[in-house]
């Protein structure tokens, strides 16, 4: 069984160039969230998408960033015309909901992406 | 809304002592799930339990085992008989039911070393 895949596993951009991060979660799993670790820090909720469709994306910065999970293929996080700011690892995690209670989110490898 | 507070940044202790990693949660939910996961040097994240609200009962797997506390609002992780190898980072989580989003909120980590 392979896990959540993340591509590409390293990342660098030069400032205002476009970033693409890739998830391809795990077999069965129709549920995919993206987290952000800053440097030293801890995981910070980005997105929650179900295939097709965007179901929070309260921890998404309002520009610059977009997700989508077509109903073919991986998950996308794109970041437009990055900036230093965004250097960061990118964690994309998949789960197969259960009925009347939480399902275990298993995370990919993550990507880490670094703006020169 | 929900807060996950890891008050220790980093502990150290030498190989083979006994080490305890707290985590203090709110959350106005009366269901709710948390989790503890581990962050290796190699920066890919590893499930180690998830627990319901409901369930107080105390779980050991091996060497670790978890307290869960509903009346303090504590789920702490204790190793036993530490190892180098469980130097890593420690991440205490909360995710709440909310209309099937099962969003995580992190607490901001634990760095553990073990001294050989």
């Amino acid at each position: 069984n392979a896990g959540v895949m993340q591509n590409p596993r390293h990342l660098v951009r030069r400032r205002g160039q476009e970033a693409r991060l890739r998830c391809s979660p795990m077999k069965g799993h129709s549920h995919v969230y993206w987290y952000r670790q800053l440097p030293e820090e801890g995981l910070k909720f980005m997105v929650y998408l179900q295939k097709e469709n965007i179901i929070d994306e309260s921890g998404m910065p309002k520009e610059r960033f977009s997700a989508e999970f077509p109903k073919e293929g991986p998950s996308i996080l794109r970041i437009q015309q990055v900036v230093r700011g965004d250097s960061a690892a990118y964690f994309c995690a998949s789960s197969r909901r259960l009925a009347g209670g939480s399902g275990e989110q298993f995370f990919g490898p993550g990507t880490r992406l670094t703006v020169l | 809304a929900q807060k996950v507070t890891q008050a220790q940044t980093e502990i150290s202790v030498v190989e083979k002592e006994d080490v305890t990693l707290d985590c203090v949660y709110e959350t106005r939910d009366t269901t709710y799930y948390l989790f503890w996961y581990k962050q290796p040097p190699s920066g890919e994240l590893v499930f180690l339990i998830r627990r319901n609200s409901f369930d107080e009962q105390n779980e050991i797997s091996g060497r670790y085992s978890w307290n869960f506390q509903k009346s303090t609002s504590s789920f702490n992780f204790t190793i036993t008989a530490s190892q180098v190898v469980d130097s890593a980072v420690y991440f205490c989580a909360l995710s709440e039911t909310n209309f099937g989003n099962e969003k995580l909120t992190f607490g901001t980590g634990t760095r553990l070393t073990i001294i050989p």
